[in-house]
């Protein structure tokens, strides 16, 4: 049973334009949700969360968006970099123990 | 990635022997998440851990693991009796408080490699 769910494994994009990433989730009991960025041979590294009484969560180039009534968030990266290019996991935290259920990931390819 | 040390990076067993996965969170990180990932897999939660509390271990399987944080020194996963379906990236994680209120950081993990 996944609770969180990445249907795209892979997304290409060409540097300079947008990455959208996406992310759907069954569980309601999520209160926070955040973004990883992984390349090989290393850990995840924290890119951005949302509090799930917001919809938007800005940080330079990259924004989150959280849509509540749909299950669903998304990752936006504009412009793309080729240093981007990683594999973006999306996470929901689950109650107050605070543990992270993760997505499979989407390996992202910035091309120049 | 740095802050928080795993070791060994690489660690090869045969079926039967003990995997003991060590990790030193950060510095004033008294929180620390272990987690596993599996080839083509998510991350998957294993176990949650305080100074020498076993918050949560609902993902840990019940036999042959086991976790432990005390006061003095690292946290240690160890899986007695190793099988090859124990070979996979096992990642361990740190904060200062619980996720959300503060983010987790990861180690660059262990690859553990059952023969």
């Amino acid at each position: 049973d996944q609770q969180v769910k990445q249907n795209s494994p892979s997304l290409s994009v060409q540097e300079g334009r947008i990455s959208i990433l996406n992310c759907d989730y069954t569980n309601s009991m999520f209160d926070y949700f955040l973004w990883y960025k992984k390349y090989p041979a290393e850990g995840p590294t924290f890119l951005i969360s949302i509090s799930s009484i917001k919809d938007k969560n800005e940080d330079g180039r990259f924004t989150v968006f959280l849509n509540k009534s749909a299950k669903h968030l998304s990752l936006h990266i504009v412009p793309s970099q080729p240093g981007d290019s990683a594999v973006y996991f999306c996470a929901g935290r689950e109650g107050s123990q605070g543990n992270l259920i993760f997505g499979k990931g989407t390996k992202l390819s910035v091309k120049p | 990635n740095a802050g928080v040390m795993q070791n060994p990076r690489h660690l090869v067993r045969r079926r039967g022997q003990e995997a003991r996965l060590r990790c030193s969170p950060m510095k004033g990180h008294s929180h620390v998440y272990w987690y596993r990932q599996l080839p083509e897999e998510g991350l998957k939660f294993m176990v949650y851990l305080q100074k020498e509390n076993i918050i949560d271990e609902s993902g840990m399987p019940k036999e042959r693991f086991s976790a432990e944080f005390p006061k003095e020194g690292p946290s240690i996963l160890r899986i007695q009796q190793v099988v090859r379906g124990d070979s996979a990236a096992y990642f361990c994680a740190s904060s200062t408080d619980r996720v959300g209120n503060s983010p987790l950081h990861f180690g660059n993990g262990t690859r553990l490699t059952v023969t």
